[in-house]
This record gives C-alpha cells, sequence and structure tokens, in this order.
C-alpha cells in the first residue's frame, strides 16, 4: 500500500497568511493521482485538489496544489477565517486508495 | 444536485454483522460512476472501504475483504455494505461517496456513525 505522510500535523496560523501543507508518498504516485480534501467538524469531506494541481468546481483560487512522483504540497495563499479546518491527501492511482493522516490548521 | 444520504443502525454488537445503505439521488446509480465506503475512526483519518459499481463489480481495501460485501440496487438507486465479524476497531462513521474510476471521492454523504459495543 502506499503510505502518504502529511507535515506537520499540525500549522498555527493568523488570518491573511499563507499556508503550506506536505504530503509525501512512500513510492511514486502514478500521472499525479494525487487528491486534497479539507474536513470541518460535523461535516463530510470536500475535494478541493484532483490530479495534484487542478481545482475542483468552485474551489476559490487561493487554494493551489503542486508536485509530482512522492512530494506534494497544497498552498493556501492568503488564509481566511473559513480555511481553519483538517486538510487530508488521498492518493487514487494505486490500490488500494489511501489517505494520509491529516494536518490541522489551527488559528494562532 | 446529486445527493447520498447513508442508513442503518447507530450501535452494534460485537461479532454482528453491520448492514448500511447509501440512497442516491439527482443522479442514476447506473450512469458510470463507481459508488464508494469510507470510513473514519473517531479521532482519525480517512479509510477507504470499498467500491461498486452500478453492473456489480467490486473493489475492496485488502485489510477488510474477508468481511466485506457490497451490493448495488439500481430499481432503488442506492447501494449496501455489509461488513461481518464486527469489533471495537470498525467504531467509525461510515461515509458512502461517488467516483470515476480513476478519480478522487466528489460528492459524499454527510455520514453515519457506527459504534460497536456490547
Amino acid at each position: 500500500d502506499i503510505v502518504l505522510t502529511h507535515s506537520p500535523g499540525t500549522l498555527s496560523l493568523s488570518p491573511g497568511e499563507r499556508a503550506t501543507l506536505s504530503c509525501r508518498a512512500s513510492q511514486s504516485v502514478s500521472n499525479s493521482y494525487l487528491a486534497w480534501y479539507q474536513e470541518k467538524p460535523g461535516q463530510a469531506p470536500r475535494l478541493l485538489i484532483y490530479g495534484a494541481s487542478s481545482r475542483a468546481t468552485g474551489i476559490p483560487d487561493r487554494f493551489s496544489g503542486s508536485g509530482s512522483g512522492t512530494d506534494f504540497t497544497l498552498t493556501i495563499s492568503r488564509l481566511e477565517p473559513e480555511d481553519f479546518a483538517v486538510y487530508y491527501c488521498l492518493q487514487y492511482g494505486g490500490s488500494p486508495w489511501t489517505f494520509g493522516q491529516g494536518t490541522k490548521v489551527e488559528i494562532k | 444536485q446529486v445527493q447520498l444520504q447513508e442508513s442503518g443502525p447507530g450501535l452494534v454488537k460485537p461479532s454482528e454483522t453491520l448492514s448500511l445503505t447509501c440512497a442516491v439521488s439527482g443522479y442514476s446509480i447506473s450512469s458510470g460512476h463507481y459508488w464508494a465506503w469510507i470510513r473514519q475512526p473517531p479521532g482519525k483519518g480517512l479509510e477507504w472501504v470499498g467500491s461498486i459499481y452500478h453492473d456489480g463489480s467490486t473493489y475492496y481495501s485488502p485489510s477488510l475483504k474477508s468481511r466485506l460485501s457490497m451490493s448495488v440496487d439500481t430499481s432503488k438507486n442506492q447501494f449496501s455494505l455489509k461488513l461481518s465479524s464486527l469489533a471495537a476497531a470498525d467504531t467509525a462513521i461510515y461515509y458512502c461517496a461517488r467516483h470515476l474510476v480513476v478519480a478522487p471521492f466528489d460528492y459524499w454523504g454527510q455520514g453515519t456513525l457506527v459504534t460497536v459495543s456490547s
């Protein structure tokens, strides 16, 4: 199985700051089939990014994804109050599909 | 508007079988997407459980394959999960979701909490 490791585990930032989240895979993710999700308490995860860098429908352009192979990054250019949440990466290039353990972005 | 809604018991005893159903509205379950179950133990990360296509083809997580069965009912536009020999470690929020063959989950249900306890 492909193991995805997030870093850092928790990111403490203020609104307006830039957030950089990392997701590292234990082996190369084929075709950059890597997605990012945002999860808030009591809600289902929301798809932000697919194919490592494509924004899902309706996702603001302050969210961007990059990377390939084993190293992927989600960047939130300027944090809005509603962006404080847990973020997960998902690889869907190899079976079984696997998620990372998540990065919590909290208000500093 | 695609909507998914999970239903099932909130409490199940150890060693018993869990049965969950996901009702899909706003989209035909036969229209080419795959339908999945994903779970999340309290305070932990997400785990893909398995996926099914409308023709009944299934893809299960290797770690759950021996205890898992999924089915689809196109007449009711819903799909189901059965997970046997439950243990406390199966306590989780169970989500149903939609995806294409090589594409991430795009629509999710709200999730249903299943607690395994005597």
